[in-house]
């Protein structure tokens, strides 16, 4: 089973500040498999990306995806207010999905 | 418009059995991949199983393997998570969504099932 580790835990920013978040992956996953959602309290998750760098319907473009391999890093360009949330990576491989664990995105 | 509703939230004693419920509408309910997510409080997703309600073909996470069983009935819509005998730590929010069809992600996620068992 591929374990997807997420870095960091918690990041701090301000509102206009740009957030990097990572995603690494235990072996190798093919970028069409890496996707990346947004979760806020009380709400189901939300997809933002998927085959590692393509924004799902009606996401703004201040959200990007990139990576290849074992590192993927989801951008978010200049925060607003609703991006603070936690955020997830997933992958598809071998019949199987994983989670990472999660980086909770938080106001600083 | 498409849409996964599930059914509503459960509390139950530890040894009961227990099934939930996800209908889909807008859309071809036997062409796409449903799946299973659970969420324990204050915890991250964890992957349960998938179905595929054109042929009834279901694949498991080893770590749920035995302990659920995922189901569909085509003829109304509706996929299911069920339970034979329920412990403390199933205790959790557990959503159904709907695999791209350009993908393999989530799209479409119900708004979640939230089980409580207790005594």
């Amino acid at each position: 089973e591929i374990v997807l580790t997420q870095s960091p835990g918690t990041l701090s920013l301000s509102p206009g500040e740009r957030a990097t978040l990572s995603c690494r992956a235990s072996q190798s996953v093919s970028s069409s498999y890496l996707a990346w959602y947004q979760q806020k309290p009380g709400q189901a998750p939300r997809l933002l990306i998927y085959g590692a760098s393509s924004r799902a319907t009606g996401i703004p473009d201040r959200f990007s995806g990139s990576g290849s391999g074992t590192d993927f890093t989801l951008t978010i360009s200049r925060l607003e207010p609703e991006d603070f949330a936690v955020y997830y990576c997933q992958q598809y491989g071998s019949s199987s999905i994983t989670f990472g664990q999660g980086t909770r995105l938080e106001i600083k | 418009e498409v849409q996964l509703v599930q059914s509503g939230a459960e509390v139950k004693n530890p040894g009961e059995s227990l099934k939930i419920s996800c209908k889909g509408s807008g859309y071809s309910f036997t062409s796409y991949w449903i799946g299973w997510v659970r969420q324990m409080p204050g915890k991250g997703l964890e992957w349960m199983g998938i179905i595929y309600p054109g042929d009834s073909d279901t694949r498991y996470s080893p770590s749920f393997q035995g302990q659920v069983t995922i189901s569909a009935d085509k003829s109304i819509s509706t996929a299911y998570l069920q339970w034979s005998s329920l412990k403390a730590s199933d205790t959790a929010m557990y959503y159904c969504a709907r695999r791209c069809a350009a993908a393999d992600a989530f799209n479409i996620w119900g708004q979640g099932t939230m089980v409580t068992v207790s005594s």
